[in-house]
């Protein structure tokens, strides 16, 4: 089974300024997709990036971008010019390329709160 | 651009009562999944159709029952709840052959008293 680690509860930054969260993953396959997701206060899950495991650039979203070190199985979102309304829970989520390898579901890390101050 | 559509979005219940959730996907839109949100915690695979099938099972209570219907929508019945069954449930949308984004619902907070 595949396993997503965050292990940083919550985080910081001054508006304006730049953070990186972590993620870790574990994971048997070769073939598979990462993703950032964002929950703010109304809980709604927004999708902020992804990335495929067999692309070897890392994906960028205007002020998001990923660092994706497949061999570490490290994916880390590094959010520039920090805004008020990125204040957030962010989850890293992994999932299967291939069914047969176990299921389309989305397996989430604990989650890393981040604060905003202005 | 349409969205998942879930209802309700708040539901209050009593132990041992019965809840049904529903999901209405994005059009086109094949594949289905319920997530359970725990306070505090990440969500939680439960189930997923494909097709109006089911494609998935995850740490889905035997309590719990869903289905997939012929418009695609979807809906999770909930028996016997319990305290622990207060959550945030939540559905997303995926199209298999096109995308492998999923798209989440606003979700449905249920309150069990």
């Amino acid at each position: 089974a595949q396993t997503v680690t965050q292990s940083q509860p919550e985080m910081s930054v001054q508006e304006a300024e730049t953070v990186t969260l972590s993620c870790t993953y574990d994971t048997s396959e070769s073939d598979y997709y990462l993703f950032w997701y964002k929950q703010p206060p109304s809980r709604q899950m927004i999708l902020v990036i992804r990335q495929e495991a067999y692309k070897q650039q890392n994906a960028t979203e205007n002020r998001f971008s990923v660092n994706f070190q497949k061999a570490a199985k490290s994916f880390s979102l590094k959010i520039s010019d920090s805004q008020l309304g990125d204040a957030a829970m962010y989850f890293c989520a992994y999932r299967n390329a291939y069914s047969g390898a176990g299921s389309y579901q989305l397996t989430f890390g604990k989650g890393t709160k981040l604060s905003v101050i202005p | 651009a349409a969205g998942v559509i879930q209802s309700p979005r708040h539901l209050i219940k009593e132990k041992r009562e019965t809840a049904t959730l529903k999901c209405y996907p994005i059009p086109r839109h094949d594949t289905v999944y319920w997530y359970q949100q725990g306070p505090g915690q990440d969500p939680q695979f439960l189930i997923s159709f494909y097709e109006k099938m089911q494609s998935d099972k995850g740490s889905i209570p035997d309590r719990f029952s869903a289905q997939q219907f012929s418009d695609y929508h979807s809906e999770l019945n909930m028996s016997s709840l319990e305290l622990g069954d207060s959550a945030l449930y939540f559905c997303a949308s995926s199209s298999a052959g096109v995308s492998y984004e999923q798209y989440f619902g606003p979700g449905t907070r249920l309150t069990v008293t």
